[in-house]
């Protein structure tokens, strides 16, 4: 059984597309995350959800939509693609909202925008 | 402004050797510090991890060592062994930034047979 899970694992779409990410995790945490890796390998934050309830959310244009529907999913909505959006996009989860608790990830969606 | 750096992008290591991957931080307000190893088409996944009140931690054949003082810490594999090639990436956690985890950009370790 997979323990978080994305989907799709591979986006390619236009520039000007809306577009989302889907994650689930059955793990029973309490608190998903959402991570970008760019081209130059960075692995940052963007977004944190505890019980539904958004508690991280960094400097990201606000074409990026988090959506927690229950504490098992974190969907990522993205409106009006641009190049620069082209990355792998993590999902992760953990049992506790700390960055000391064990984050579990996802596979990757890797976007790309063309 | 990159809080937690991996200098070395690559490193190349024989089977049975130490392999030594080093990270730099600057903000001294990081408390707690992980290592999360991925494979290619992967997430990551945790490794190790030290508090800021200790300078070792060691599990089987992982340790990291923590110099405060120097901003530094690494990870030792003994003795390496070929599943052990993956990117290691160095990450650190502060209170004081609502707990969220800073990456390094990670270090390629090969292990050759």
């Amino acid at each position: 059984d997979t323990a978080v899970s994305q989907t799709p694992k591979y986006l390619v779409t236009q520039m000007g597309n809306d577009k989302s990410i889907k994650c689930e995790q059955n793990l029973g945490h309490d608190t998903m995350y959402w991570y970008k890796q760019d081209s130059k390998k960075f692995l940052k934050i963007m977004f944190s959800y505890n019980n539904k309830e958004l508690i991280i959310n960094e400097t990201v244009p606000n074409r990026f939509s988090p959506k927690s529907p229950d504490k098992a999913h974190l969907n990522l909505h993205i409106n009006s693609l641009e190049l620069g959006d082209s990355a792998v996009y993590f999902c992760a989860s953990s049992q506790g909202r700390r960055g000391y608790n064990e984050q579990f990830f996802g596979p990757g969606t890797r976007l790309t925008v063309l | 402004d990159q809080q937690v750096k991996q200098n070395s992008p690559s490193l190349s290591v024989q089977e049975g050797r130490i392999s030594i991957l080093n990270c730099d931080y600057t903000n001294s307000m990081f408390d707690y510090f992980l290592w999360y190893k991925k494979y290619p088409a992967e997430g990551p996944t945790f490794l190790i991890s030290i508090s800021s009140i200790k300078d070792k931690n060691e599990d089987g054949r992982f340790t990291v060592f923590l110099n405060k003082s120097a901003k530094h810490l690494s990870l030792h594999i003994v003795p390496s062994q070929p599943g052990d090639s993956a990117v290691y990436f160095c990450a650190a956690v502060s209170g004081g930034s609502n707990y969220k985890l800073t990456f390094g950009k990670g270090t390629l370790l090969t292990v050759n047979p």
